[in-house]
């Protein structure tokens, strides 16, 4: 079982909106302005799609953006395309204990 | 070109050991927190251990006792020493460097599997 909670899919359309949650706690998600969004396709290397809640690294397409409230952040896909269809997992900056805690990952799919 | 390389999984029977290695080009693995995590096949993703640039280390729980993160700044490269393996240690090992608070740049990864 993994430390934070996402839904196990999601889906949408082309050109729709979907949003993904992961769930924590006050140890985790809520204590901390440190999530950590990551895109995966079949067979390749993780890909971080937002970091700090709502930060975009270079290159990632302005469609990803990140929120938080309390113990929930989630990741807002806009304008499905395609090549959105991956894996998602959320990450959480934990304290010096436990340090970071991992989603169990969402499968989105594109219709 | 920033790359992260991955080496040295394979096949171990269990209570085997198994050392991992990560190479680096573009960055300084001894001035970056760098991390290994793992994805068990089918799976999600498992932080294993991270160490800091200033060489102090942290383990997860499931690894600690086992599990030796370590790296060589004159090869510029990141090792995960494995030790009494177990079946449950099976999973594609990820390098990657942490900086802040988020995992930006991972390697392709390397396959461990625990088995006899």
């Amino acid at each position: 079982q993994s430390a934070l909670t996402q839904p196990p899919s999601a889906s949408g359309s082309p050109g729709q909106s979907v949003t993904i949650s992961c769930t924590g706690t006050s140890s985790d998600v809520g204590g901390y302005n440190y999530v950590s969004w990551y895109q995966q396709h079949p067979g390749k290397a993780p890909k971080l799609m937002i970091y700090e809640v709502s930060k975009r690294p270079s290159g990632v397409p302005d469609r990803f953006s990140g929120s938080k409230s309390g113990n929930t952040a989630s990741l807002t896909v806009s304008g499905l395309q395609a090549e959105d269809e991956a894996d998602y997992y959320c990450n959480s900056y934990a304290g010096s204990t436990t340090y970071v805690v991992f989603g169990g990952g969402t499968k989105l799919t594109v219709l | 070109e920033v790359q992260l390389v991955e080496s040295g999984g394979g096949l171990v029977q269990p209570g085997g050991s198994l050392r991992l290695s990560c190479a680096a080009s573009g960055i300084t693995v001894s001035s970056n927190f760098m991390s290994w995590v793992r994805q068990a096949p089918g799976k999600g993703l498992e932080y294993v251990s991270v160490i800091y640039s200033g060489g102090s280390t942290h383990y997860a729980d499931s690894v600690k006792g086992r599990f030796t993160i370590s790296r060589d700044n004159s090869k510029n490269t990141l090792y995960l020493q494995m030790n009494s393996l177990r079946a449950e240690d099976t999973a594609v090992y990820y390098c990657a460097r942490r900086v802040d608070f988020a995992f930006d740049i991972w390697g392709q990864g390397t396959m461990v599997t625990v088995s006899s």
